[in-house]
């Protein structure tokens, strides 16, 4: 069974700083999906990743992957307010039936 | 417009009683998603469909039904409603099959209370 973890579950940081989240994978996979979610509202993409070594960023935001190492990372440089949000990592199954399963999602609080 | 619906934004509802939450996109995609979304446990894939009339179970389908007798629709029903079925609904899309770079797009939600 795939399990995905993220840490830090709760992030508090300050305008300006540099930040990064981790996303741990359990199985092999080669594809990796960054979301965000605003409070009450939907899921919104922010970075596909499809193969090892992968880098995608921005703005102020830079995902990569190691599938090797079974991680992703989420980098945040220089938050901003406009940044706060949860933050989701998402892995498919490898199976080509496009299922996912998610991280329990990481809360980003970017205080002034 | 374009996109992917759902239909109630809000219910609230009665332990016992059916309802079905309704999810429509425009975009003709092949696969649809139907999570819930509860404190703690991030997502959770109840059903997901391939095509039309092609339905198979994610992590948490007991209490749940679907259907997909159109490509546009892909409704969710809860048959005989329990608290611990409280939650937020979110219904998504993807468009292709292996080796896709194209994400899941993702409905605006519905928030459930059963009371």
């Amino acid at each position: 069974e795939l399990k995905v973890e993220q840490n830090p579950l709760f992030l508090s940081m300050q305008e300006g700083k540099n930040y990064t989240i981790y996303c741990n994978y359990s199985t092999t996979s080669d594809r990796l999906y960054w979301y965000r979610q605003d409070p009450g509202k939907s899921l919104e993409s922010l970075f596909v990743l499809l193969s090892n070594g992968a880098v995608k960023q921005e703005g102020r935001l830079m995902a990569s992957l190691d599938t090797k190492a079974r991680l992703s990372t989420l980098h945040i440089t220089a938050a901003v307010h406009d940044l706060s949000a949860t933050y989701f990592c998402a892995v498919d199954t490898r199976f080509g039936n496009e299922k996912l399963t998610f991280g329990t999602g990481t809360r980003l609080t970017i205080i002034p | 417009d374009a996109g992917i619906t759902q239909s109630p934004r809000y219910k609230i509802t009665e332990t016992g009683r059916q309802v079905t939450l309704m999810c429509h996109q425009t975009w003709s995609h092949s696969y649809m998603f139907w999570y819930r979304q509860d404190l703690g446990h991030g997502l959770r894939l109840i059903y997901y469909s391939a095509a039309a009339d092609i339905t198979d179970k994610g992590e948490v389908p007991d209490g749940y039904v679907v259907s997909r007798s159109k490509t546009e629709n892909f409704p969710l029903t809860l048959e005989s409603a329990t608290r611990s079925q409280t939650s937020v609904y979110f219904c998504a899309s993807s468009g292709t099959g292996q080796g896709s770079d194209q994400p899941q797009h993702f409905g605006d939600g519905t928030r459930l209370s059963i009371l």
